[in-house]
This record gives C-alpha cells, sequence and structure tokens, in this order.
C-alpha cells in the first residue's frame, strides 16, 4: 500500500512569492491534514478535512495561506506572498478514523 | 488552550543504555497519547500510542502514562545509533476531532 505523497520535496522562493504545495493521501482516507513544522518545533496543524469538507481551519493564516481538497482526495496548500516566517517543512497526513499516517514533508526556505 | 512540554531539549547516550524522555501536558481528561520519530528530512513515524494509566511496550520502545501527575514517558531499551532522531510527543484531547497536540520533541543521539 503506497504511503502519503507530497510533492514539491524542497522549494526555496524570495519573499513575496506564491508556492504550492501538492499532496496525495493514502487511498481510502477521508481525513486529510495540513501541518506546519518549524525549524526545531513540533508540527502545528494549519487545517484538516473530512472529505472535501474543512473542519477547522482556525490555525490557517488566512490572509496568505488557502487549502483545497476538491474531490476529497488530494489536496493543495498554497502561500501567496510569502514571508521569511513561513520557513518550515510542511507535512501532510491521512487518516481513517484515528491514525494518523505522515508525508516525507515539503520544506520552505524563503529569503 | 492545550500545552504539551517536552524535556529534555537533547539528551546523549551510550549505545545500549536506556534512554529516557518526559512529556507533560495539561488537560488529565485527554484521550490519547502518541510518541513519533522523525529522522531527519523525513516524515513521522508512530512508535506506540497508549490511553490507559500504565505500561504499553512496542519492540524496545516503552511508554508510561500517568494521568495525575499529568506525565507521559517513553523509555528506549538498548538503542543504536539509528535510534537517532527527533522524538515527539502528542496528545489527542478530543479522539472525535483526531486533532494531535506536539510537543517541541527532544533530539536524541546515540553513540557507538
Amino acid at each position: 500500500e503506497a504511503g502519503v505523497t507530497q510533492s514539491p520535496r524542497y522549494a526555496v522562493l524570495q519573499e513575496g512569492q506564491a508556492v504550492s504545495f501538492w499532496c496525495d493521501p493514502i487511498s481510502g482516507h477521508d481525513t486529510l491534514y495540513w501541518y506546519q513544522q518549524p525549524r526545531d518545533q513540533g508540527p502545528q496543524l494549519l487545517v484538516y478535512f473530512r472529505d472535501e469538507a474543512v473542519i477547522d481551519n482556525s490555525q490557517l493564516p488566512s490572509d496568505r495561506f488557502s487549502a483545497v481538497r476538491p474531490k476529497g482526495t488530494n489536496s493543495t496548500l498554497k502561500i501567496q506572498s510569502a514571508k521569511q516566517g513561513d520557513t518550515a517543512t510542511y507535512l501532510c497526513a491521512s487518516s481513517f478514523r484515528y491514525e494518523q499516517y505522515f508525508g516525507p514533508g515539503t520544506r520552505l526556505t524563503v529569503l | 488552550q492545550q500545552k504539551v512540554q517536552q524535556s529534555p531539549e537533547s539528551l546523549t547516550v551510550s549505545e545500549g543504555a536506556m534512554a529516557s524522555l518526559n512529556c507533560t501536558f495539561s488537560d488529565r481528561s485527554s484521550d490519547n497519547f502518541r510518541w513519533y520519530r522523525q529522522h531527519s528530512g523525513k516524515g513521522l513515524e508512530v512508535l506506540v500510542s497508549i490511553f490507559s494509566d500504565g505500561e504499553k511496550e512496542e519492540g524496545s520502545f516503552t511508554a508510561h502514562l500517568n494521568r495525575a501527575s499529568l506525565h507521559v514517558f517513553l523509555h528506549i531499551r538498548e538503542p543504536q545509533p539509528s535510534d537517532s532522531a527527533l522524538y515527539l510527543c502528542a496528545v489527542i484531547y478530543n479522539t472525535n476531532t483526531g486533532k494531535l497536540t506536539f510537543g517541541d520533541g527532544t533530539v536524541l543521539t546515540v553513540k557507538p
């Protein structure tokens, strides 16, 4: 069974540029999570979906971050006008019921 | 806001010596507790999940939960250099949501 896949694995951009991250969850998993993990810190939940519906996006900086999961399968997280403070690893996880399975993450550096 | 704190920030042990990591949480009614391992540049690997007071063993990893003292420990028996990684404690405060709240981790280094 394939695990959670994410792309790209790395991204480097200048402040003000936009970037999108893509996540393909494990087949059959109805719940999908996006986490931000700054260097030397634990992951912090940004947003999560059940099927195509957003369940909680209270930690998503709504002015620059957006996330969609239009068909309840793959998901895209987008950052408009990135800032240096967005430098972090962005992790995607999926679950069916309780156990979350994590992808390898996308490491973002904003110069 | 729920808090999860881990100590120490970093720990170095010799190969084969027991490693003990500590995690404190803020709500005794939390549903579930997990320990994850993250090798550099990799995703999170769940090591052990526990929801009742007491101990739970998974291979060389043992979690010990004490809700009264708000602590959950991870003991690693006979660690190898390949166990060098970031260890993260996570708490599910409400199983209905499945939301994980993480600590900032302990960096474990196992010296040959």
